[in-house]
């Protein structure tokens, strides 16, 4: 079965530079959600969208922002990048089944940013 | 507010059960799940339990539900190697999809 694609799974980057992390979804899923998860931590939520509009938002710095593309996936934009971003992120998708509202969702394999 | 609490390591036995506890504030969360996370990889969804439920089977887990103490529970039967990981429990908040981590509790399992 399809699972969520995550590219790339590796990146580093210097500090105040840019870095963009993508998620393509399992097909016919409609949300994606946006996690980061430091060393030896739990995933923390970043942000969320459904049908392309945010429908929720967690921890995110004001230094990263996110879009959903009218293909279903999504990209992370991160800018001046600080060490403390070093971190996994995972991007999870799932599908609203209806009268069900059970958010199952599926994992990626995160990416795992290095910042110098 | 939205905690969730889970201890933070469990050594068994190989062929022994497994009992990892979870505990949550969020009383509107109408699911609560339960994610395995191996060295280095992303998490597994294992299995999750609408809150009107005190019990789910599956295979060799069974999760139960605790509702008025909000307290969780993951029961692995005959706890393999393989089973060696870190376990999630998460809630979601008013039912907005986005998930609440615990600290996740290491899973050790002897030969």
């Amino acid at each position: 079965a399809a699972g969520v694609i995550q590219s790339p799974r590796h990146l580093i980057k210097e500090k105040r530079e840019t870095a963009t992390l993508k998620c393509y979804p399992i097909p016919r899923h409609d949300t994606v959600y946006w996690y980061q998860q430091g060393p030896g931590q739990d995933p923390q939520f970043l942000i969320s969208f459904y049908e392309k509009m945010q429908s929720d938002k967690g921890s995110i710095p004001d230094r990263f922002s996110a879009q959903q593309f009218s293909d279903y996936h999504s990209e992370l934009n991160m800018s001046s990048l600080e060490l403390g971003d070093s971190a996994l992120y995972f991007c999870a998708s799932s599908q609203i089944t209806a009268g069900q509202r059970a958010y199952e969702q599926y994992f990626g394999p995160g990416t795992r940013l290095t910042v110098t | 507010g939205e905690d969730v609490e889970q201890s933070l390591f469990l050594s068994v036995r190989e062929g022994d059960s497994s009992v990892i506890n979870c505990t949550y504030t969020d009383s509107s969360s109408t699911y609560l799940y339960w994610y395995k996370q191996e060295p280095g990889a992303g998490l597994q969804l294992l299995t999750y339990i609408f809150s009107n439920m005190d019990m789910k089977q599956d295979q060799r887990l069974t999760v139960l539900l605790n509702k008025k103490d909000k307290h969780l529970s993951l029961r692995i039967a005959d706890t393999q190697t393989g089973d060696s990981a870190i376990y999630f429990c998460a809630e979601s908040p008013g039912n907005t999809g986005k998930l609440i981590f615990g600290q996740g509790t290491t899973l050790q399992v002897k030969p």
